[in-house]
């Protein structure tokens, strides 16, 4: 049963946009909540990553937002870039233990 | 820099074959994990380990086997290749309670 829904499962922006990606789980003993960044050939590499303990963080044009009550976390990309192209991943885990993934959001942004 | 480390890029095995994937790991941590991507499906976790000879099920274990004999080493073993097995598989490792790093995947085909 898949614990982590994403959407949507492509997105297309133009360049200098805001791309948004969204994410709702149903585990609410999730309290570690990771975004991955996949290029082509690549495998994930961790982005960014939030607790439940705050409803944001930031780390330059990459944010976070986090929903507790409505169980929904979602990545805001500022300025978006070609160079941010690539397929992204939200997960959840809980007290350390094993990641479960969101179906994959790809993304082009066109210059 | 972490260094996951997976033997193949690109595979190509017939059905019944028994089949090795293997993935080495240079940080030496004590969490390693197979993977299998599929579009639309995200990160689908077959097998993981916390430890040397230690392996615990994951998502989706049928048809699989796995083996770690040392800490920077884990194989994943498909007993007798099938079609459905077609897929991009991913290797991941990690201290506990700390992200995995993943390595670039092997692109498997099973005719």
């Amino acid at each position: 049963q898949q614990q982590v829904k994403q959407s949507p499962q492509s997105l297309i922006v133009q360049k200098g946009g805001i791309s948004i990606i969204n994410c709702a789980y149903e585990n609410t003993a999730f309290d570690y909540f990771p975004w991955y960044q996949q290029f082509p050939g690549k495998g994930p590499a961790l982005l960014i990553a939030i607790r439940p303990d705050v409803s944001e963080k930031k780390e330059g044009r990459f944010t976070i937002s986090f929903n507790k009550s409505a169980k929904q976390f979602s990545l805001h990309i500022m300025d978006s870039q070609p160079g941010d192209s690539a397929t992204y991943f939200c997960a959840a885990s809980y007290s350390g233990s094993r990641l479960t993934f969101g179906e994959g959001t790809q993304l082009t942004v066109n210059p | 820099d972490v260094k996951v480390t997976q033997s193949s890029r690109y595979l190509v095995k017939r059905t019944g074959e028994k089949v090795f994937l293997e993935c080495v790991q240079d940080m030496d941590h004590e969490n390693m994990f197979w993977y299998r991507q599929d579009p639309g499906l995200g990160l689908r976790l077959i097998y993981f380990s916390y430890d040397v000879k230690m392996k615990e099920k994951g998502d989706i274990p049928e048809g699989y086997s796995v083996s770690r004999e040392k800490k920077e080493r884990f194989s994943l073993i498909l007993e007798s290749a099938s079609t459905n097995q077609t897929s991009m598989y991913l290797c991941a490792s990690s201290p506990p309670d700390q992200p995995q790093h993943f390595g670039d995947g092997t692109r498997l085909s099973i005719l």
